[in-house]
């Protein structure tokens, strides 16, 4: 069973930011949150990664509570281009590339 | 990072026949997966495929119908077998590279109909 929670669907305004929830209460101290995105008829990518701090790099912010039982992923300023699913994976140090796939949010980025 | 080629990017095939997908790395890799995308659905991993050895598969998927090979470090085949139109599905190669990058990276998919 996929250990996270995200919402199903997502609508956002082409230039604002979009902010997509998590909920992974049960995730464990060793454990990493992962988030990917797969685009109509393309394979997964990687976004970005964090422990327990905030992590922002050139393509999102990721925002994790002090608990660990939630993150969000932040898209600064959304386009067209961002419309995908979006992947929220936790995963233990080690067995990179091995990922359990949750439903994910589909996010739509409209005009 | 890490470019993956999956061969083929998509076919049709008759039930109770085989397909073979072939998935390059232009890189060496310690760990190759694969996983299978049904449609409409989240990725489901099939196999862990290790150069020198056996793969190892997840419940609910067997040797039989899902072989694979990895007969070095930049390639391997996922082979399915005797199909059904219940495996219509995208399969997905996936690599962990073995230069210390703790990203996975994706293949395109090879989208598979079976009618």
């Amino acid at each position: 069973d996929a250990k996270t929670t995200q919402p199903t669907s997502m609508d956002c305004a082409e230039g604002r930011a979009a902010n997509l929830p998590c909920n992974h209460s049960t995730i464990s101290g060793n454990e990493y949150v992962y988030w990917y995105r797969q685009i109509h008829s393309q394979g997964p990518q990687y976004i970005i990664h964090g422990l327990k701090n905030n992590e922002t790099n050139e393509m999102a912010s990721l925002i994790i509570t002090e608990d660990r039982k939630s993150s969000t992923l932040i898209l600064p300023h959304a386009t067209l281009r961002d419309t995908a699913v979006y992947y929220c994976i936790v995963r233990a140090l080690g067995g990179w590339g091995k990922l359990q796939f949750g439903a994910g949010t589909q996010v739509v980025v409209t005009p | 990072s890490a470019v993956i080629s999956q061969k083929p990017s998509r076919d049709i095939c008759q039930r109770g026949t085989s397909l073979t997908i072939q998935c390059q790395v232009d890189s060496q890799v310690t760990m190759m997966f694969w996983y299978r995308q049904q449609p409409g659905q989240s990725l489901t991993l099939i196999a862990t495929a290790n150069q020198g050895s056996e793969a190892t598969y997840e419940s609910g998927f067997v040797i039989d119908k899902f072989p694979i090979s990895r007969p070095n470090l930049t390639f391997s085949t996922l082979t399915v077998s005797n199909m059904s139109p219940e495996d219509s599905s995208i399969y997905l190669c996936s690599v962990e590279s073995s230069r210390g990058e703790i990203e996975a990276f994706f293949g395109q998919g090879t989208r598979l109909t079976v009618v």
